[in-house]
C-alpha cells in the first residue's frame, strides 16, 4: 500500500525566506507526483506536476525535485510571501493505478 | 475554460438521510474522480467514472455510490448519512484515464452531518 508522510506538519517563516516543504512516498513505482496548493476551506491547486522520468520541475518561485530512487520529493519556495500562507500537499500517482494518493500536508504560514 | 464545477458547495444533513452531490468537469474531459478529505483520514480516493463506467473503487463502504452521465457529468450519492461522513468532498476531471492524465480539481462540497 502506498502511503505518503509530508514533514513539517506546520511551518511559519517570515516573509522573504526561503523554504523547504518535504515529502517521502513508500513506494517507488510511482507514475507521477503532484504538488497542490489548498486554502482554507477551498479545493486543490495543481502547483507542479513531475513525471517519474523527470527529477525536477521549476514554475516562477517554484521548484520540485524527485528522487524516485528513495522514494522523496521536495518543494523549494523562493522568497516567500504572506500570499503564499496555505496547505500544501503532495501527491503521487503508482505505476497501473489511476488514483491519487496524498500526503497529511503541510501547513505554511508566511508573516508579513 | 471553465474549471470543475461543483453544486452544492455547502450541505447540511441529519443521521440517516442521503445526500447527492455534483460534479461538472471541464469541457472535453471525460473522467470524473471523488475523494473524501477528512481531518482524521485526509484525502482519500472514492470512485473515478470514465465514459459512464466506474474504472476504480477506493476502500469505502457500500453506502457511497456514484454515476456518470453522457455528457461526462457526475453525481456522487451516500446514503443512511453517519456523524462520520461529515467532510469536503471533492471531484477532479481529466482528459482520459491514462496515467499521464493530469487531474484537476473543483472547489469542492462541504457536507456536515448533525
Amino acid at each position: 500500500k502506498q502511503e505518503v508522510t509530508q514533514i513539517p506538519a506546520a511551518l511559519s517563516v517570515p516573509e522573504g525566506e526561503n523554504l523547504v516543504l518535504n515529502c517521502s512516498f513508500t513506494d517507488s513505482a510511482i507514475y507521477n507526483l503532484q504538488w497542490f496548493r489548498q486554502d482554507p476551506g477551498k479545493g486543490l491547486t495543481s502547483l507542479l506536476l513531475i513525471q517519474s522520468s523527470q527529477r525536477e520541475q521549476t514554475s516562477g518561485r517554484l521548484n520540485a525535485s524527485l528522487d524516485k530512487s528513495s522514494g522523496r520529493s521536495t518543494l523549494y519556495i523562493a522568497a516567500s510571501q504572506p500570499g503564499d500562507s496555505a496547505t500544501y500537499l503532495c501527491a503521487v500517482q503508482k505505476t497501473g493505478a489511476n488514483n491519487l494518493f496524498f500526503g497529511t500536508g503541510t501547513r505554511l504560514t508566511v508573516i508579513p | 475554460k471553465a474549471g470543475v464545477t461543483q453544486t452544492p458547495r455547502y450541505l447540511i444533513k441529519t443521521r440517516g438521510q442521503q445526500v447527492t452531490l455534483s460534479c461538472s468537469p471541464i469541457s472535453g474531459h471525460r473522467s470524473v474522480s471523488w475523494y473524501q478529505q477528512t481531518p482524521g483520514q485526509g484525502l482519500q480516493f472514492l470512485f473515478e467514472y470514465f465514459s459512464e463506467t466506474q474504472r476504480n473503487k477506493g476502500n469505502f463502504p457500500g453506502r457511497f455510490s456514484g454515476r456518470q452521465f453522457s455528457n461526462s457529468r457526475s453525481e456522487m450519492n451516500v446514503s443512511t448519512l453517519e456523524l462520520g461522513d461529515s467532510a469536503l468532498y471533492l471531484c477532479a476531471s481529466r482528459t482520459g484515464t491514462h496515467s499521464y492524465n493530469e487531474q484537476f480539481f473543483g472547489p469542492g462540497t462541504r457536507l456536515t452531518v448533525l
